[in-house]
């Protein structure tokens, strides 16, 4: 079955370290892939996505993620980690030829001060 | 910029009620979604509108469930016997339908079943 996986569903990391949260699909053909971000009380919102082209993405709040397709994989990155990035952080992707958006588990992010 | 509005924010009803979840999508979109989130669980696709039909529904998407656009711009969710289970928070999303456009998503319903 098509799916997303997210290693890890919580992350902890100090203010000002590096955040790494894992993502990977499964596919042989690449989706489109996405990440989205929920704060607490709200809806998701979009921080970044892939679709073709460079496949360094940036996205808002600094984040960037790096879709490897030998790796199946779309980690987001963050080189320092804000006390406001604190929330649940949702891989996304549509496989090829559907427009239903399939969402990872969630990862929540803490930064301890 | 212009968002999705989801009404009301937070609604407690009986085992064995109607309740009818509201959504204004963006206006120019013509793809409508419905998704839930049990508390501390995944978000989970419910069902697809295009059209004025269903583009595809998960299994979860049973007989109880129904979506409807009223109007032009009303989206609605309809859950017509609510089970204790169907306790969650409801997201209705919306795109403009390309296969790569990202989901812009309402701030949720909490759908409370005592």
């Amino acid at each position: 079955a098509q799916s997303v996986t997210q290693l890890g569903s919580h992350v902890s990391v100090s203010e000002g370290a590096l955040v790494l949260l894992r993502c990977n699909y499964s596919s042989s053909v690449p989706p489109y892939l996405f990440w989205y971000v929920q704060y607490p009380n709200q809806g998701l919102q979009l921080l970044l996505k892939y679709t073709t082209g460079a496949t360094l993405v940036k996205g808002i709040n600094g984040f960037e993620a790096e879709f490897k397709k030998s790796e199946t994989s779309f980690h987001l990155t963050k080189p320092s980690a804000h006390m406001s990035d604190a929330a649940e952080y949702f891989c996304a992707v549509i496989y090829t030829g559907g427009f239903k958006t399939i969402f990872g588990a969630g990862t929540r992010l803490f930064v301890k001060a | 910029e212009p968002e999705v509005t989801q009404t009301p924010s937070h609604q407690v009803t009986q085992m064995g009620q109607e309740v009818i979840l509201r959504c204004v999508p963006i206006s120019n979109h013509l793809y409508f979604y419905w998704y839930r989130q049990i508390l501390g669980q995944k978000v989970e696709f419910l069902v697809s509108f295009y059209n004025n039909e269903i583009s595809e529904k998960s299994e979860i998407f049973d007989d109880q469930f129904s979506v409807e656009r009223p109007d032009g711009s009303n989206f609605t969710l309809k859950i017509r016997s609510t089970k204790l289970e169907d306790s969650a928070m409801y997201f209705c999303a919306s795109t403009l339908g390309q296969a790569n456009s990202p989901l812009h998503f309402g701030n949720g319903t909490r759908l409370t079943v005592t």
